[in-house]
């Protein structure tokens, strides 16, 4: 079955960059979605189609991709920024979607 | 605005079946699909699957065929999501969320299903 990898944790102070990733085959010819998940709380679109931000969603949060891999940026990472973040898309025939595995970002 | 308002929380015995709602408002229902969501406590995001609300048609994560149904009301602009044959392991919080071509782009609030006997 497809996966997406993303790596368990990344940790940042405040006001630096974050940068999470999500490496999986079908990347170079699918989207990659990002969501924003708090603590007791529904999970939060924040980048969609690899690098399009929301409405409502701060500037800070950017998103690219590149081959097998898409990143989600978070330029100058604030508190409030702390939270688990999943990255999401479809294998190659567009059935079968699927979430990485998450990764919790710590600002400290 | 939109809102997706889901059922609330289910306690089940193994071997049972549970049936989720999810209302929708603030949006033409059938130019979207609703995508189904779970996360076990501790857990990621698990996709159960998604149906279209013009149509009917339906796509099943494969891990959960033949105990998962999902059926949309187009009258009521209601998605439902029905688990069979239930287990401990699908002691979750399920989320029904908006689909526009794989955009997940809004969420219900999530519904708490304990399966425990």
């Amino acid at each position: 079955s497809y996966e997406l990898t993303q790596p368990p944790s990344v940790s940042v102070s405040p006001g630096q960059m974050a940068r999470i990733t999500c490496s999986g085959d079908a990347l170079p010819k699918k989207y990659a979605y990002w969501y924003q998940q708090k603590s007791g709380q529904a999970p939060v679109l924040v980048i969609y189609e690899d690098s399009k931000r929301p409405s409502g969603i701060p500037e800070r949060f950017s998103g690219s991709s590149s081959g097998t891999m898409a990143t989600l940026t978070i330029s100058g990472a604030q508190v409030e920024d702390e939270a688990d973040y999943y990255c999401y898309s479809t294998d190659s025939s567009g059935n079968h979607r699927v979430f990485g595995g998450g990764t919790k970002l710590t600002v400290l | 605005q939109v809102q997706l308002v889901q059922s609330g929380a289910e306690v089940k015995k193994p071997g049972a079946s549970v049936k989720v709602s999810c209302k929708a408002s603030g949006y033409t229902f059938t130019s979207y699909g609703i995508s189904w969501v779970r996360q076990a406590p501790g857990q990621g995001l698990e996709w159960m699957g998604w149906i279209s609300a013009y149509n009917g048609n339906t796509d099943y994560a494969q891990n959960l065929q033949g105990r998962v149904t999902m059926t949309a009301d187009s009258s009521t602009t209601t998605a439902y999501m029905e688990l069979r044959s239930l287990r401990s392991d699908d002691t979750a919080v399920y989320y029904c969320a908006r689909d526009f071509a794989d955009d997940l782009d809004y969420w219900g609030q999530g519904t708490l299903v304990t399966v425990s006997s």
